[in-house]
This record gives C-alpha cells, structure tokens and sequence, in this order.
C-alpha cells in the first residue's frame, strides 16, 4: 500500500503559484494519484487525477516525474478562497480487499 | 454535477442507541464508501461497495454495519453507539475503478 508524505502547512500570498508536493516511493505500477481539496466542515472535493507526466485542468494542474515516486500539484494564481487542506490520495479504486490511506493534508493559507 | 447527500449535518445520540446514517446519490454512480474523519487521523474508510447488495470492510468496520438494497442509497449503521464513534462521517461515490470520489458535506455525530 503506498503511504503518501506532504508537508502538514504552506503559507501563500495571493495572486501566487502554489506548489505542494506529495511523496509516494512506494506508489505501485497500478497506482493512480488523486489531489483533493476540503474546507471546514465540507467533504473533500476532487480537484485532479493523473497517472505520469503532466495533467491540466480549469482549476490546477499535476506534474508527475517519469519515476512516478513523487507528485506536485500546482494551483495558479491562488485567492483566499484557495485556502483548505489539500489531500494527496495514491491508490487504484475499488477492487475486493483495497483500502485506501489518504495522508495528513496539507493545510495551506493563502495571505492577502 | 454529481450529488451526495446526506441526511443529517448533526446529529446528538445516546450511548446505546441504534443509529442509522443514510446517503443517496443521484448519478448512478456503482461504488459507494463511508468514511469518518478525526483530527490527527485523517480519513478512515469504514465501508464499501461496489454493487447493490454488495459491501466490502474498509479499515476500521467494528462496531459498524452498511445497507445498500438500491444503487443510489448506501446506509451506514451504529448498532449500539458509543462515544468513540463522534466523529465526522462522510459518504462518497465514484463511477468507475479510475476517477474521482464525489464526497457528501458530512454527517457529525455525536455520542453522548
């Protein structure tokens, strides 16, 4: 099962790029990597999946090294509403036996 | 866009009570999951499913029980609470075996 490590804050001030990265050495040949977002007293809210090399959305884009054993998600010109705890989840999805181990988060507050 | 939801934002309940926390999709989604969520914990799944009528333990089932009798409607059930089981409790789903859970805004619970 692959454990992911991110760092537990990050301060940002707005109008900046944001980088967190997540580390997942153990990440297996079927492993996804997932980013999600949450706000207090909300569910966690999907933000971007990828498998390698570099993914992008309308709200952030994940950047995966060939050896996969790492991640960062990237978020531009973040604004104060950008600040959440944000989750690296490394995992296939449902099969018989799986459990999924979501890391710590990263709470990351973003300054005007 | 997806929607999960569940029944109850709070709800206070008795040492010994029987408690039932319902959450219903409505995009025909397959897999189904309960999570609780602690602080220091991070996410534990509790259950899953990936068919009606099908569960799957996740980390922590004890003391936990799940009903799905229709595709959209996963239950999770405290047979007997116990003040260790307040927590935050989320339900979510997915589609398919690749792709992003759809979290609902949380049930918190407390055993008193």
């Amino acid at each position: 099962l692959a454990k992911t490590t991110q760092p537990i804050s990050m301060d940002s001030y707005e109008g900046q790029e944001v980088n967190i990265t997540c580390s997942h050495n153990n990440i297996a040949t079927n492993d996804y990597i997932t980013w999600y977002q949450q706000f207090p007293s909300q569910g966690p809210r999907f933000i971007i999946q990828g498998y390698k090399t570099k993914v992008t959305n309308e709200v952030a884009s994940l950047f995966i090294p060939a050896d996969r054993k790492s991640s960062t998600l990237s978020l531009p010109r973040v604004s104060l509403s950008d600040t959440a705890v944000y989750y690296c989840l490394v995992g296939p999805f449902p099969a018989s036996n799986y459990q999924l181990i979501w890391g710590a988060g990263t709470k990351l507050i973003i300054k005007p | 866009d997806v929607k999960v939801t569940q029944s109850s934002r709070y709800l206070v309940k008795r040492t010994g009570e029987k408690v039932f926390l319902e959450c219903v999709q409505d995009m025909d989604h397959e897999n189904m999951f309960w999570y609780r969520q602690d602080p220091g914990l991070g996410l534990r799944l509790i259950y899953f499913s990936y068919d009606v009528k099908m569960k799957e333990k996740g980390d922590i089932p004890e003391g936990y029980s799940v009903s799905r009798e229709k595709k959209e409607r996963f239950s999770l059930i405290l047979e007997s609470a116990s003040t260790n089981q307040t927590s935050m409790y989320l339900c979510a789903s997915t589609l398919d075996r690749v792709g992003g859970y759809t979290f609902g805004s949380g049930t918190r619970l407390t055993v008193v």
